[in-house]
């Protein structure tokens, strides 16, 4: 196990719904990063935070947010949801500000169907 | 044409056999490149990590990178049915650790 772990494991929403995912990162771990992964395809970077504040982000709207906490406890808001938001939510944690060499630990995600 | 690309398979091998996973990526620029397994229901582990070109051994997996080719490729010797699962590559695309992924492999080994 990497020590990450997020809640809850799978969730239910309706389009227009918002959704909050939790992750808690490994102990000590400063950075962290979230991504979508849909059936059949490799994960596609979110967004990462180091210390608090958002450290560079990947191709989706606004509607997606997140937040960090000085527990290294992060959250990604969804809002509006989408029927095509229907996918596995990894959050991967890692210990610096985020270099090519940092290596990244990924949690066991969250299920999220769209109905 | 997507940045990195993997056939989806699924690759179905016998027990002891050789698995051979490979992936194109598009921009030269590209430096690190990883090799990720990632089991039903969990999260990608992280199972290489190479830079430049050349060969990377750990174990039964050796990792192979060809900048001239931007071609990537990751070998499983002396394959168990507990290597089944899906084979993400994977790289850094700017700088920082934010990764571009394949779109994995599936690998199945028979007993």
């Amino acid at each position: 196990e990497t020590g990450v772990t997020q809640s809850p494991t799978h969730l239910i929403k309706t389009r227009g719904q918002q959704v909050t995912l939790r992750c808690s990162s490994q102990s000590g771990h400063n950075t962290v990063s979230w991504y979508q992964q849909a059936l059949g395809q490799g994960p596609q970077f979110i967004f990462q935070y180091y210390r608090e504040e958002e450290n560079g982000r990947g191709n989706f709207p606004p509607r997606f947010s997140g937040l960090q906490f000085p527990n290294y406890s992060s959250e990604l808001n969804v809002n509006a949801l989408e029927l095509d938001d229907s996918a596995l939510y990894l959050c991967a944690s890692s210990f610096g500000q985020g270099m090519s060499t940092d290596t990244q630990y990924f949690g066991p995600g969250t299920r999220l169907t769209v109905l | 044409q997507k940045e990195v690309e993997q056939d989806p398979g699924p690759l179905s091998v016998p027990e002891g056999a050789i698995v051979s996973l490979n992936c194109t990526y598009s921009n030269s620029a590209f430096q690190y490149f990883m090799w990720y397994r990632q089991y039903s229901r969990k999260g990608p582990e992280l199972l290489m990590y190479t830079y430049s070109s050349g060969n990377k051994e750990d174990g039964r997996f050796t990792a192979q990178v060809d900048k001239s080719s931007k071609y990537i490729s990751l070998f499983i010797r002396d394959s168990q049915p507990s290597d089944s699962a899906t084979y993400l590559c994977a790289t850094p695309k700017a700088a920082g650790n934010k990764l571009t992924f394949g779109g994995g492999t599936r690998v199945l080994v028979k007993p």
